[in-house]
């Protein structure tokens, strides 16, 4: 059983281009959601997506914007990227209105802006 | 607003030793709580979680963690520690099933041989 999969696992990218991060989700999941997780911090939330929509924001600007796919698979797309997007960014998985509430991770992607 | 506290950045403790990482929360409402661990340069893993019921849980690899309502407290425990246990620990919230997740600062838990 796969768990959450992320790619790519590393990636360097220059101010002011744009980014896009994909994400798996766990098998048997339908929601995916995305942190920010900054260095020597706690993830932040950035959205969440079920049903191929947006449900829920975090306080990020519009430049983050995501897509979610039939397959429930997601992605993350930055635009104009700034030296502070750098971070490592994680989604998780997890089955929306039921009582298994936890979400699964995966290992990330570590975005450097230079 | 919900908010999580871990009010230690770092715990040291000796191996063999038991182990607590304290967590405070405030929410509007009954709180779904979580433990999570990330290792260096991974993502992170469902330790355990609290719901209903008990106040305590238990989770992977021999951890625990004690619900206290009145004191709106989550402390992680584990009896015995192991220096496999060194890694990054993250108490987190959600107040309805399917919202965000909240997560604390993180605590780092240094296990000495």
């Amino acid at each position: 059983d796969a768990g959450v999969t992320q790619s790519p696992t590393h990636l360097i990218k220059t101010r002011g281009q744009q980014v896009t991060l994909r994400c798996s989700p766990k098998s048997g999941h339908d929601t995916v959601s995305w942190y920010q997780q900054a260095l020597g911090q706690g993830p932040q939330f950035i959205f969440q997506y079920y049903e191929e929509e947006e449900r829920q924001r975090g306080n990020f600007p519009d430049r983050f914007s995501g897509h979610q796919f039939p397959n429930y698979s997601s992605e993350l797309n930055v635009n104009a990227l700034l030296l502070g997007d750098s971070a490592l960014y994680l989604c998780a998985s997890s089955l929306y209105s039921t009582d298994n509430t936890e979400a699964f991770f995966g290992q990330g992607t570590r975005l450097t802006v230079v | 607003a919900q908010s999580v506290a871990q009010p230690e950045d770092q715990v040291n403790v000796a191996e063999g030793n038991p182990l607590t990482v304290k967590c405070t929360y405030s929410v509007s409402g009954n709180p779904y709580l979580f433990w999570y661990v990330q290792y260096p340069n991974r993502g992170l893993q469902f330790l355990l979680k609290y719901i209903t019921g008990d106040n305590l849980v238990k989770g992977s690899y021999g951890f625990e963690a004690e619900f206290n309502k009145s004191q709106t407290s989550f402390h992680l425990k584990k009896p015995s520690a192991l220096v496999s246990d060194s890694a990054l620990y993250f108490c987190a919230v959600r107040v309805n099933r399917d919202d965000k997740i909240i997560f604390g600062k993180g605590t780092r838990l240094h296990i000495l041989p």
